[in-house]
């Protein structure tokens, strides 16, 4: 298998802090990584796209000053929630490609549940 | 025009029923599908992935892709009430990302 790991799996912290997700791909070496964002009975939203060693891609609309992203090894992405607000409340998932030969394959962590009192 | 199109549903089938997942797609250069499951409150889980045409079987789990017709489907036989969620259809364009469809949702009813 391809196993995915994410840390914390929870997080509740007051408006105005930081936070930081970890994303451990923990038996496969990972060169791309991905950050989605999913409210309540809506749809996956991909904020960008991670590749170790380099910058990250951002998909429109999402902040990259405020969502900073560091993939500083081939299994390990962060996500740094910076200066959170309500809004910023959601569910953060991240994933990672890992390549079976024919192309790479997708896997998910657990997910991180963030809320910003 | 979304790229990757599902009907939401509720897809509603009876216990030991076939269920029919079925997703198209707009990109003819698209290389590889994906059906990934997601309970609510959960991240998604890879179910399957599929490169050529015609079929492929896991279990309880079978792909169809048909290139010609931009189009992949999931068929879940001997559905069971665990196999209610969400189930997403992912396409692989020739980028490093993925384009999901927006999900059609199982229920499948003891």
């Amino acid at each position: 298998g391809a196993v995915v790991s994410q840390h914390p799996s929870w997080v509740i912290c007051k408006s105005g802090t930081s936070v930081k997700i970890e994303c451990r791909s923990l038996d496969f070496q990972a060169t791309t990584m991905f950050w989605y964002r999913q409210f309540p009975k809506q749809s996956l939203m991909l904020m960008a796209t991670s590749n170790e060693g380099s910058k990250a891609t951002y998909e429109q609309g999402v902040e990259k000053d405020k969502f900073l992203i560091n993939h500083a090894s081939l299994t390990l992405s962060t996500l740094t929630v910076t200066s959170a607000h309500p809004e910023d409340s959601s569910f953060y998932i991240c994933s990672a490609n890992r390549d079976r030969g024919r192309g790479d394959t997708q896997y998910f962590g657990p997910g991180t549940r963030l809320t910003v009192l | 025009q979304k790229e990757v199109e599902q009907n939401s549903g509720p897809l509603s089938v009876p216990e030991g029923a076939i269920a029919s997942l079925n997703c198209t797609y707009s990109d003819r250069g698209s290389q590889s599908f994906f059906w990934y499951r997601q309970y609510s409150g959960k991240s998604p889980e890879l179910i399957m992935f599929i490169y050529s045409n015609g079929d492929k079987e896991d279990g309880r789990f079978t792909a169809q892709l048909n290139k010609a017709s931009q189009y992949v489907s999931l068929l879940i036989r001997d559905s069971q009430p665990s196999d209610s969620a969400t189930y997403l259809c992912a396409v692989n364009t020739g980028f490093q990302k993925l384009v999901f469809g927006t999900g059609t949702r199982l229920l499948v009813s003891p």
